[in-house]
């Protein structure tokens, strides 16, 4: 079964540049969520998008964009990036209630 | 504020034990509780969920206890394996809206 995708695997950014983290959902989910995760620490809430059309938003930084396309695929848009933004970053999608996790983005900054 | 708390936050059974992880939270409007379980460096993967009209699933080794007056739940992993040594979260839903995690408990089972 098709899963979430998210690309690129890993990426390696220095301080100030700018970085585009991409998701795929599972095909016919409605809902798309992007998830912050610093080591040993529990997801934290991004921004959620349902049908194209941001639905919530969470501790995302005034630095950061997400936007839904047509095509349902999402795009999580990080500048002037800092140090304490290395982390992974993971995105879900969801049809009802149950949310699948794609594999996640190892962001660097360095 | 943590809306989920959960504990422990590290867990050693041996193989064959039984691992018990406990979460409660206080907001109401939460109608969806899903288990995850998450290696080092990938996604949290669904286990398994429960919606707060049912006290008790289960599925094949893990089962949640649900108790809706406490605001309580919990996983119980039967027959623990070294394979199921990993991070699990608990999680809470309102009304279709996103996941809050609990702060995760590390489990490690040991052979």
């Amino acid at each position: 079964a098709a899963g979430v995708i998210q690309s690129p695997r890993h990426l390696i950014k220095e301080k100030r540049e700018t970085a585009t983290l991409k998701c795929y959902p599972i095909p016919r989910h409605d809902t798309v969520y992007w998830y912050q995760q610093g080591p040993g620490q529990d997801p934290q809430f991004l921004i959620s998008f349902y049908e194209k059309m941001q639905s919530d938003k969470g501790s995302i930084p005034d630095r950061f964009s997400a936007q839904q396309f047509s095509d349902y695929h999402s795009e999580l848009n990080m500048s002037s990036l800092e140090l304490g933004d290395s982390a992974l970053y993971f995105c879900a999608s969801s049809l009802d209630a149950r949310a699948f996790f794609g594999q996640g983005t190892r962001l660097t900054v360095v | 504020q943590q809306q989920v708390k959960q504990s422990p936050q590290s867990l050693i059974v041996q193989k064959g034990g039984i691992s018990i992880i406990n979460c409660a939270y206080e907001n109401t409007a939460f109608d969806y509780f899903p288990w995850y379980q998450q290696f080092p460096g990938k996604g949290p993967a669904l286990l398994i969920a429960i919606r707060p009209d049912v006290s008790e699933k289960k599925e094949g080794r893990f089962t949640i206890s649900f108790n809706k007056s406490a605001k309580q739940f919990s996983l119980h992993i039967m027959d623990s394996q070294p394979g199921d040594s990993a991070t699990y979260f608990c999680a809470a839903v309102a009304a279709g809206n996103k996941l809050t995690f609990g702060g995760g408990t590390r489990v490690l089972v040991k052979p």
